[in-house]
């Protein structure tokens, strides 16, 4: 199994311009997470996916789309990038089905926007 | 004030010294996690739990719910160990998701 998996790794971006991360899980789970880590400051949830088919606000949604094309698969889109949007993006699933459900983290896309 | 809090910062120790990063939090938990990060890697999951203590390796982590303090121990630290280790709470009562809540974040540099 690879787990999670993000693409792309880097990205360079110009203000004002637009781009998708994808991430996609083969554990069969059903949430999914978006999540931007910023120096001194704790993961922040951008967007999240309870199942296929819903996606809800997490705590800084300004600024993004997302897109729960099947249950394996949960994009982030950046319509007009901005330079506040630099940050390293994780992407996370979990089976949460009750019970004791661990989080699995992708290895993350390390996003510039000049 | 941030709902989880971790101490130190930043941690410099010597291969072989016994480490304890602490983790507080305000809320109220189902379930606490540690997590590793290596510079430049993702993020891996230590530990999970809700009470009590455990153990893989070397690494034991603690928690008590009454106090709302965890702690994670590495005995025999050793350079390899060298990471960011987060804390992080899953809430009660916040919808479906059962949101995470992060710490910042402890930086341990292991010197050899």
């Amino acid at each position: 199994n690879a787990g999670v998996t993000q693409t792309p790794k880097f990205q360079v971006l110009k203000t004002g311009q637009s781009m998708t991360l994808q991430c996609a899980q083969d554990m069969n789970h059903n949430s999914m997470y978006w999540y931007r880590q910023d120096p001194g400051m704790g993961l922040r949830l951008i967007y999240y996916s309870a199942s296929e088919g819903t996606t809800d606000k997490g705590e800084v949604p300004n600024g993004y789309n997302v897109s729960r094309l099947n249950k394996r698969e949960f994009s982030l889109r950046l319509e007009s990038a901005a330079p506040s949007q630099t940050s390293v993006y994780f992407c996370a699933s979990r089976l949460d089905r009750g019970g004791w459900n661990e989080q699995f983290f992708g290895p993350g896309t390390r996003l510039t926007v000049l | 004030k941030n709902e989880v809090e971790q101490s130190p910062q930043n941690l410099t120790a010597q291969e072989g010294e016994f480490i304890t990063i602490n983790c507080s939090y305000s809320v109220g938990i189902s379930a606490l996690h540690w997590l590793q990060q290596h510079p430049g890697g993702g993020i891996v999951s230590l530990f999970m739990l809700s009470s009590g203590k455990k153990k893989h390796g070397r690494l034991i982590a603690t928690i008590n719910i009454q106090e709302k303090h965890s702690s994670l121990h590495i005995t025999a630290s050793h350079p390899r160990d060298s990471a960011v280790y987060i804390c992080a709470v899953r809430s009660v009562g916040g919808g479906a998701t059962n949101k995470l809540i992060f710490g910042t974040g402890t930086l341990l540099a292991v010197q050899p």
